[in-house]
C-alpha cells in the first residue's frame, strides 16, 4: 500500500527564515510521482511541483526549493526567507504510474509570523 | 479560463436530507474525482471518474454516490446526510496523457456541515 507521511503538523517561524516542510512516501513501485500543493487561508488547493521517480534532480523556483531523495523515500520542501503570504497548509501526494488516484499526507500547517 | 468550478461553496443541512454538490470543469479533461478533507487527515478520494460513463469508488465511498453522464460534469450525491459526513469536499480534474504524472487541478471546495 501507498503511504505519504508529514509529521510536521504545524510549523511557526519568523519572517525571513528559512523553513523545511519533510515528506517521506511508501510504496513498492518503482515508477511513480510526487507532488507538493499549497492551500492558502483562502481555502483553495495550488499546485506547485511535480516529481518523477526516475528524476533525482533537485528543483529551485525563486524562494522554493525541493529535495527529492529515493534513498530516503523523502521529497522535502524548502522555503527560503519565508514571508507572511508563505503562511499556508502545505500537502504532498503520491500517485503512481498507471494509476490516478493521489495519495496525500495529513498536510503541514506553515505559520509565518511578521 | 474558468478550471474546475463548484457549487455551492457552503451548505448546511440536516441529519437525514439529501443534496447534490456540483462539479463542472472547462479543461476537456478525462479524470475527474471527489475528496473529503477532514483535520489531521489530508485529503481522502471519495469517488472518481476516467471518463463519461465509468465511475469507481475510492478510499472512503460509503454514503455518496456519483455519475459521470458528460466530460464536463462530475455530481456528488448524499442520499442521507450524516454529522460524519460534516467536511470540506474537493473536486479535481487532470489530463490522462502522459504517464499518469498530470497534475489535478482543483475546484475551491465545498464546505458543508451536516446538523
Amino acid at each position: 500500500a501507498q503511504k505519504v507521511t508529514q509529521a510536521q503538523t504545524e510549523i511557526s517561524v519568523v519572517e525571513k527564515e528559512d523553513v523545511t516542510l519533510d515528506c517521506v512516501y511508501e510504496t513498492r513501485d518503482t515508477t511513480y510521482y510526487l507532488f507538493w500543493y499549497k492551500q492558502p487561508p483562502s481555502g483553495e488547493l495550488v499546485f506547485l511541483i511535480r516529481r518523477n521517480s526516475f528524476d533525482e534532480q533537485n528543483e529551485i523556483s525563486g524562494r522554493y526549493s525541493w529535495n527529492f531523495q529515493k534513498s530516503t523515500s523523502s521529497f522535502n520542501f524548502t522555503i527560503t526567507a519565508s514571508q507572511v503570504v508563505d503562511s499556508a497548509v502545505y500537502f504532498c501526494a503520491l500517485k503512481l504510474r498507471g494509476a490516478q488516484k493521489l495519495v496525500f499526507g495529513q498536510g503541514t500547517r506553515l505559520t509565518i509570523n511578521p | 479560463n474558468a478550471g474546475v468550478t463548484q457549487t455551492p461553496k457552503f451548505q448546511v443541512l440536516k441529519t437525514g436530507q439529501s443534496m447534490t454538490l456540483q462539479c463542472a470543469q472547462d479543461m476537456n479533461h478525462e479524470y475527474m474525482s471527489w475528496y473529503r478533507q477532514d483535520p489531521g487527515m489530508g485529503l481522502r478520494l471519495i469517488h472518481y471518474s476516467v471518463g463519461a460513463g465509468i465511475t469507481d469508488q475510492g478510499e472512503v465511498p460509503n454514503g455518496y454516490n456519483v455519475s459521470r453522464s458528460t466530460t464536463e460534469d462530475f455530481p456528488l450525491r448524499l442520499l442521507s446526510a450524516a454529522p460524519s459526513q460534516t467536511s470540506v469536499y474537493f473536486c479535481a480534474s487532470s489530463s490522462l496523457t502522459g504517464n499518469s504524472n498530470q497534475p489535478q487541478h482543483f475546484g475551491d471546495g465545498t464546505r458543508l456541515s451536516i446538523l
